[in-house]
């Protein structure tokens, strides 16, 4: 079973450019999970996806990021414009379970962005 | 607020030396607590969901126990190639990391 799919794996930009990054779940997943990653600490929330439809999203710091999953499968991730402090692994997630369920995530090797 | 501490920040063993992660947490009504794995450079790789206190569940050197507050990662007799960081989540309202544990084990 293949497993969770991200690109890029590096991204280097200048502060107030834009980037995106992509993810691949797992096949069948109704899950998708996006968390920011800095370096020395836990996996920290971003967006909760059920679906196509958003379940929490609480943590996402709206004025500039922003994240869609057309078609309930495949998702992107989306910075405008960046500032120093996004540097950090973004990490995309999936589960087979929907909201209430058991939900053990799967991760994928995540996007190491810095932001220059 | 959900919370999660765990501790020690680093640690290092012998080969062959056991020890235990801690994982506390405070969290209205907890709906599963987790322990991942995480190698430099790559995701979190799960291993263990425990659910209710007095759960314990097992993986070659590995042991998860909760407790209400608090789990713990016991390690039975490392190898190197146990070193990685290990990190422990809570699902309550939403779903909350702990900052980690790194271990190394040196031969």
């Amino acid at each position: 079973e293949a497993g969770v799919a991200q690109s890029p794996r590096y991204k280097i930009i200048e502060k107030r450019q834009s980037v995106a990054f992509w993810c691949n779940p797992i096949s069948g997943h109704a899950t998708l999970y996006w968390y920011q990653q800095i370096l020395g600490q836990g996996p920290k929330l971003l967006i909760q996806f059920q679906n196509n439809g958003v379940v929490d999203d609480s943590q996402l710091p709206k004025d500039r990021f922003s994240a869609e999953r057309l078609k309930g499968v495949d998702s992107t991730l989306k910075i405008q414009p960046a500032k120093l402090e996004d540097s950090a692994v973004y990490l995309c997630a999936s589960s087979p379970h929907g909201v209430g369920g058991t939900d053990t995530q799967y991760f994928g090797p995540g996007t190491r962005l810095t932001v220059l | 607020e959900d919370q999660v501490t765990q501790s020690p920040e680093a640690l290092r063993l012998q080969e062959g030396e056991s020890s235990s992660l801690n994982c506390s947490y405070t969290v209205s009504g907890l709906r599963g607590l987790f322990w991942y794995r995480q190698d430099p450079g790559k995701g979190p790789e799960f291993l263990f969901t425990l659910y209710s206190a007095g759960e314990e569940k097992e993986k070659e050197r590995l042991k998860a126990t909760l407790t209400k507050k608090e789990s713990f990662l016991h390690i039975t007799a490392p190898k190197p190639e146990d070193s990685a960081t290990y990190l422990c989540a809570v699902r309550g309202n939403d779903m909350r990391f702990g900052a980690g544990t790194r271990l190394t084990v040196k031969p």
